[in-house]
């Protein structure tokens, strides 16, 4: 596609319920990033893809929230028994690099706006 | 944590005046980026200077980055009511891409 496109754009859920936010990063870009914003605050990293394999998954808050990718393309983060403070916005980010550490520019989503009531 | 810590966290300026934001890190880096994002959504990148560059222009933007004192600034010159958004500071080294908590710019015409 043009751009990456993340799904859902919003997505209200009750406490203690399971999401899945899917990420459709640029064809091509063998990086996928998955960051969360929580309102007006920065962006925490999440977790990084070089490829299907994740070589930083330190940003995972805990082990409810987990993350896959598959054909070097589509990405998705599951968060288990959603609680409350999960709610963020979800952005997913691409880069072309195909070695190393990326280091150059991130291509983002609209993000995927969750709350959990 | 956070690396990068934008200054000042909010802006407030009139139509064609010049903003100006600041960014300052902890540690080494390969490259410092600035992005913008409008109202809560997807960041869009806006540039790139590299850890041997002082100085970096684009349009309207100027960047410049003094690694001695571990610090960068962002420039908006002529700067327009649809600038209004919020900035922020990204570094990278041996992680992936560390923002900062950003600083809100509002524009007034």
């Amino acid at each position: 596609g043009a751009g990456v496109s993340q799904s859902p754009s919003n997505k209200v859920t009750e406490k203690g319920k399971d999401v899945e936010l899917r990420c459709d990063p640029i064809s091509g870009h063998t990086a996928l990033y998955w960051y969360r914003q929580r309102l007006g605050q920065g962006l925490e990293f999440l977790i990084y893809f070089q490829g299907n394999s994740a070589p930083d998954k330190s940003g995972l808050p805990s082990d409810r929230f987990s993350a896959e990718r598959t054909g070097e393309s589509v990405s998705t983060l599951t968060i288990q028994r959603t609680q409350q403070e999960d709610s963020a916005v979800y952005l997913c980010a691409s880069s072309p690099d195909a070695a190393g550490w990326p280091t150059g520019e991130l291509f983002f989503g609209e993000g995927s706006r969750l709350t959990v009531l | 944590s956070q690396q990068g810590e934008e200054d000042p966290q909010a802006l407030s300026i009139q139509e064609g005046e010049n903003a100006t934001m600041n960014c300052s890190y902890k540690t080494s880096i390969n490259n410092l980026q600035w992005y913008r994002q409008n109202s809560g959504r997807g960041l869009v990148h806006l540039i790139l200077i590299r850890s041997n560059e002082r100085e970096k222009h684009s349009g309207r933007l100027r960047v410049t980055l003094d690694t001695s004192k571990k610090s960068s600034s962002l420039l908006i010159t002529a700067s327009r009511a649809a600038d209004t958004a919020s900035y922020f500071c990204a570094t990278v080294l041996n992680t992936p891409l560390v923002f900062g908590k950003g600083t809100r710019l509002s524009v007034i015409a």
